[in-house]
């Protein structure tokens, strides 16, 4: 039992580049998260999903992208990147999306953009 | 417009003793918090919970006490471990929200002296 993984750990971009980071959970989580971490701000959320094909906006949505297209799977897209998109990259999975309900995290993906 | 703050960013407390981790928010919707512990080049991990219809929760060496009046919940470990350093984020959301969309505040980095 993996939990959540994240792929890559460590990736450096040039400006307007693409990538697309892959999360993982295999804890048959319905709620899947992605959230950025900069310092002193915290962890920001970025998208979500509530399901298998469906996604939505969170607080910091501008220039990403997800997708679900398996329940396990929730994908953070970079069509063109940008500096202010240096971060840290957290997904996250929950079983059901109460308030009240824990949420599992991955270990990370430490993004530079140059 | 941070909702959730931790006006700390470290906290330096010696092995045996209490640490206490402070954390205010503005949102007065808010009726669920929780506290994550992060280690380096790891996510956060769940650490303990507090519902608005307490005043208090234990697990252990970890207890959270919250002031609905005012917005102000606290950490308390007792006593403190080599094993606690690590950053502590305080998060806040509505249980109603059943999307379970958290707001973290900034973290506070404890090291724990021998």
């Amino acid at each position: 039992n993996a939990g959540v993984t994240q792929t890559p750990k460590f990736r450096v971009l040039k400006t307007g580049q693409s990538m697309t980071l892959l999360c993982a959970q295999d804890m048959n989580h319905e709620y899947m998260y992605w959230y950025r971490q900069d310092p002193g701000m915290g962890l920001r959320l970025i998208h979500y999903s509530v399901g298998e094909g469906t996604t939505a906006k969170g607080e910091v949505p501008d220039g990403y992208n997800v997708s679900r297209l398996k329940k396990q799977n929730f994908l953070l897209g970079l069509e063109s990147a940008a500096p202010s998109q240096t971060s840290v990259y957290f997904c996250a999975s929950s079983w059901i999306g109460t308030g009240a309900n824990e949420q599992f995290f991955g270990p990370g993906t430490r993004l530079t953009v140059l | 417009d941070q909702q959730v703050k931790q006006n700390s960013p470290s906290l330096s407390v010696q092995e045996g003793r209490i640490s206490i981790l402070n954390c205010d928010y503005t949102n007065s919707m808010f009726d669920y918090f929780l506290w994550y512990k992060k280690y380096p080049a790891e996510g956060p991990t769940f650490l303990i919970s507090i519902s608005s219809i307490k005043d208090k929760n234990e697990d252990g060496r970890f207890t959270v006490f919250l002031n609905k009046s005012a917005k102000h919940l606290s950490l308390h470990i007792v006593p403190s471990q080599p094993g606690d350093s690590a950053v502590y984020f305080c998060a806040a959301t509505r249980v109603s929200d059943s999307w379970g969309k958290l707001q973290f505040g900034a973290g506070t980095q404890v090291v724990v002296t021998p």
